[in-house]
């Protein structure tokens, strides 16, 4: 089934240790991006990439850094976790950059203690 | 600011028509969306309005007014499965898209 694969599914992390979210998706979309989602707060963007090879900052960018190296595959790497950074993180796509039309994965529920 | 508002939570019953409201306050505007998420399941898009009006898909509408800064996704013959949360996001003139909280709508037999 075409669409976007996030793994873990769901980890406990200890404070201070590193942990990388993957993203692959099979659409070919340009442009892929990394949300975070907590209880009664929207959405927000950590980080975006609308090409292969370029990533920009989003709302939320500290404590996190993201890779392009080709299509298909947007990791999302904590590289000292912190427990502020428990949440539920959405990996997105879409065809082109600059709409609002987002396909996303199933997302990944990090929990750091 | 910018700024999202949508009711937190929201309760029908099976077969009627519910209304979630949604007011924004951004910097340009460039399309409004609405999402429904399942509880622990992805966001998965539902519509798109970037003229004033109404737009019809099935069962679901959006409508739009600019200069009110006001959109409400119209849910009509409600089911069981409609039971969700409604994302309201609008693009802004930097094409960034801003999200509201959601609205968690409950449907009752």
């Amino acid at each position: 089934t075409a669409g976007i694969t996030q793994a873990p599914t769901s980890q406990i992390l200890a404070a201070g240790r590193s942990m990388t979210l993957r993203c692959t998706q099979d659409m070919r979309h340009n442009a892929m991006y990394w949300y975070r989602q907590d209880l009664g707060l929207g959405l927000r963007l950590i980080h975006y990439s609308n090409t292969a090879g370029t990533t920009g900052k989003g709302e939320v960018p500290d404590g996190y850094s993201v890779s392009r190296a080709n299509t298909d595959d947007f990791p999302l790497t904590l590289a000292s976790a912190v427990p502020s950074q428990t949440s539920v993180y959405f990996c997105a796509s879409s065809d082109r950059e600059n709409t609002g039309e987002l396909f996303f994965g199933e997302g990944s529920r990090l929990t750091v203690l | 600011g910018q700024n999202i508002d949508q009711p937190t939570e929201m309760t029908a019953t099976e077969g009627a028509i519910v209304q979630i409201n949604c007011t924004y306050q951004t910097s340009g505007f460039n399309g409004l969306f609405w999402y429904q998420q399942h509880a622990g399941e992805a966001p998965t898009f539902l519509s798109y309005n970037v003229l004033d009006g109404l737009e019809e898909k099935g069962r679901f509408s959006s409508f739009l007014s600019r200069s009110k800064g006001y959109s409400y996704l119209l849910l009509k013959e409600l089911q069981m499965k409609d039971s969700a949360s409604y994302l309201c996001a609008v693009l802004d003139s930097n094409y960034q898209l801003i999200w509201g909280a959601g609205t968690k709508l409950i449907i009752k037999p």
